[in-house]
C-alpha cells in the first residue's frame, strides 16, 4: 500500500510568492519521521526539512516551513519568497523507525518558479 | 552528518554487461541502502545492506541482477548485471546515522544501450 501520497504532480508559482506542495502519509506506528527533499536536474537529493511525529512545533528551516497536521495525517511543504532556483522536483518521505528504518518516497511533485 | 562518496557518477553501458557502483562513507554506519530512480519517477527501494549479514531485498528485486557488498562499515557496492535498457536510471545509495540523519549520494546517472 502507498504510504506517501503526492497529489500534485507539477505545480507553478511566480516568483517572491509562496507555494505549498501537498503531502499525506499512512503509519500505523506513533514514531516516525517525515521528510521533505529537493531534487534538481542533476539528481542529487537535497535534504530540506525534517518534522518528527512527537514533535509539538511545527518545523521550519530559513524559508522553508512543514504544516503537519497529525490527526489528519499531512505534512505540507511550504516555500515563501520563491525563487527560481527552486524550480526542481520535490519530494516527501517518511521513516519508520521499527519498519526496517529505510526512507519511502512519494512520487514528488515538480515545481516551476515563474519569473 | 555523514558524506557519502558514490561513483561513478554517470556511465554508459552496454547491453548485457554489468557495472558495480560504490558507496564511501566518512564515518562507520550500520544501515545502509540501496535506491533506483527509473526516468520520472520515485525513489523505489532495492535493498537494505547491513555489515555483516546478506543484504535484504524489496520485492521485485533478485540478489543475482542486484547484487550489494558490504564488507565494512563505512563501504559498500551495487552491481546491476546482465543489464537492459529498462536499467537505465539513477541508482542512488543512502547511510542512516541515527533516526534523523539520512545522507544520500550523489547518485549514479546510468544508461544502457
Amino acid at each position: 500500500a502507498q504510504k506517501i501520497t503526492q497529489t500534485q504532480p507539477g505545480m507553478f508559482v511566480q516568483e517572491k510568492e509562496a507555494v505549498t506542495l501537498d503531502c499525506t502519509y499512512d503509519t500505523s506506528d506513533q514514531s516516525y519521521g517525515l521528510f521533505w527533499y529537493k531534487q534538481p536536474s542533476s539528481g542529487e537529493m537535497i535534504f530540506l526539512i525534517y518534522q518528527g511525529s512527537y514533535d509539538e512545533q511545527n518545523a521550519t528551516e530559513g524559508r522553508y516551513s512543514l504544516n503537519f497536521q497529525k490527526a489528519r495525517k499531512s505534512a505540507n511543504l511550504v516555500i515563501s519568497a520563491s525563487q527560481l532556483g527552486d524550480s526542481a522536483m520535490y519530494f516527501c518521505a517518511m521513516r519508520e523507525p521499527y519498519n526496517n528504518n529505510d526512507m519511502r518516497f512519494g512520487a514528488g511533485t515538480r515545481l516551476t518558479v515563474k519569473p | 552528518s555523514a558524506v557519502i562518496s558514490q561513483k561513478p557518477s554517470r556511465d554508459i553501458c552496454q547491453r548485457g554487461t554489468s557495472l558495480t557502483i560504490q558507496c564511501q562513507v566518512d564515518s562507520q554506519v550500520t544501515m545502509m541502502f540501496w535506491y533506483r530512480q527509473q526516468p520520472g519517477q520515485s525513489l523505489t527501494l532495492i535493498a537494505t545492506a547491513n555489515q555483516g549479514s546478506e543484504a535484504t531485498y524489496e520485492s521485485g528485486f533478485v540478489i543475482d541482477k542486484f547484487p550489494i557488498s558490504r564488507p565494512n562499515l563505512t563501504f559498500s557496492t551495487l552491481t546491476v548485471s546482465n543489464m537492459s535498457p529498462e536499467d537505465s536510471s539513477i541508482y542512488l545509495c543512502s547511510a542512516s546515522t541515527g533516526f534523523y540523519g539520512y545522507t544520500f549520494g550523489s547518485g549514479t546517472r546510468l544508461t544502457v544501450v
